[in-house]
Formats: C-alpha cells, structure tokens, sequence
C-alpha cells in the first residue's frame, strides 16, 4: 500500500493567517492526489483534485501543489470556517489511502 | 442534487456480520464508482472497497476475506456486508460517490458525494 504521511499533525493559527499543510506519499503517485476538509460529525467534502483543482463551491483561498511524493494544501487568509481537520489521499493505486489527518486549530 | 442515505444495524456482537445499505436519490447510479468508507473513533479514514454500475468490485487487502459489496441497479442502490466483526470494526462508516473528471467516471478517482454515515459499535 501507498503510505501517505501529513505534517503537521495539529497546527494552531489564527484568523487572518496563512497556513500550509504538507502530505508526503510513499512512492509517486504524479498529480493523482485530493484534499479533503472534516468537521467534527460531518462527513469529509472534496476540497482539490489531482492535486491542484480546485472543486467547484471551494473558496480561492484554498490551494494545492506538488507531484510526485510531495504534496501541499495552502489556506492563504484563514476564516473561521475553515478550522477543522483535512485529510490527503493518493488514487493512484488501489488501495486507496488517507493521510492521518491534520487538526486545524485555533 | 445527488443525495446518499445509508442505513443498517449500529449495535452489532463480535463474530456478527455488519450490513449496511446505500440508497442513490436525484442522480443516477450508472456509470459511477460507489465505495464504503470507514473512520474508527477518533481517527482517520480508511477506503474498505468500491463497486460499478456493471458490479465489478475492488476490495481493500486488508479487509478483502471478510467484505461484500454488492449492487442492485433496479433499486439505485448498494450494499456492504462485513462478516466477522471484532472491536477493531467500531467506526462511522461512510457510501460514498466516486468522482468524475472533466465529466469522465472512471475507477481511481476521489471521493466526491458522501452519505451521512452510520455509526457501528461492536461490543458484547
């Protein structure tokens, strides 16, 4: 299985700020990586698609980047909503697999 | 709007099977890839297999002895079936709509339509 690791685990920021998650895949996987946002007793919702589309509804602020083994989601002025966990995942090989997850705090 | 409801049995024994069902609403089933999802408690998620409109199934290793995911087109939905449950099987599992590219649906895409999930508990 394609290992997908993120760091930070928890990250702390503050409304206004600019934050950067980062996902780290086992082996290359090209651009065939999403992002994903969960609050608490939701379901996850589709943020980026092959690795730097952004879903139709997501706000601008929202980006990703990277190929290959390292990947980036970049929220560029944080709001309040946004506070939450997010989650990579790799599709280019099944299984697919999630990055554990990074905690958005204030 | 595609909408997802699943529903099934939340209170389940050790060595009991897990069923639960994907009901399909605003959308078609066809040609899409649907696939169950599951988060244990306080973690994070793991993909447990996925199916087509032509049942075709794709399971996780890890849990592919034990998992049946099956399709019924006429009804616009799908099903899962996990036999042989233990504790490590407690979790919120998700139905879920795959993705599809540029208007293409293809398998190995992202998860785009969730349904609202179901908690499942295993405890005797």
């Amino acid at each position: 299985d394609i290992q997908m690791t993120q760091s930070p685990s928890t990250l702390s920021a503050s409304v206004g700020d600019r934050v950067t998650i980062t996902c780290r895949a086992s082996q290359s996987i090209s651009t065939w990586l999403a992002w994903y946002q969960q609050k608490p007793g939701k379901a996850p919702n589709l943020l980026i698609y092959k690795a730097s589309s952004l879903q139709r509804g997501v706000p601008s602020r929202f980006s990703g980047g990277g190929s290959g083994t390292e990947f980036t989601l970049t929220i560029s002025s944080l709001q309040p909503d946004d506070f939450a966990t997010y989650y990579c995942q790799q599709y280019h090989t099944y299984p697919y697999t999630f990055g554990q997850g990074t905690n958005l705090e204030i | 709007q595609v909408q997802l409801q699943q529903w099934g049995a939340g209170l389940l024994k050790p060595s009991e099977t897990l069923s639960l069902t994907c009901a399909v609403y605003g959308g078609s089933f066809s040609d899409y890839y649907w696939s169950w999802i599951r988060q244990p408690p306080g973690r994070g998620l793991e993909w447990i297999g996925e199916i087509n409109d032509s049942g075709r199934t794709t399971y996780n290793p890890s849990l592919k002895s034990r998992v049946t995911i099956s399709a019924d087109t006429s009804k616009n939905h799908f099903s899962l079936n996990l036999n042989s449950v233990t504790a490590s099987d407690t979790a919120v599992y998700y139905c879920v709509r795959g993705y599809c590219t540029d208007g293409v649906c293809s398998p190995l895409e992202p998860f785009h339509i969730w349904g609202q999930g179901t908690v499942v508990t295993v405890s005797s």
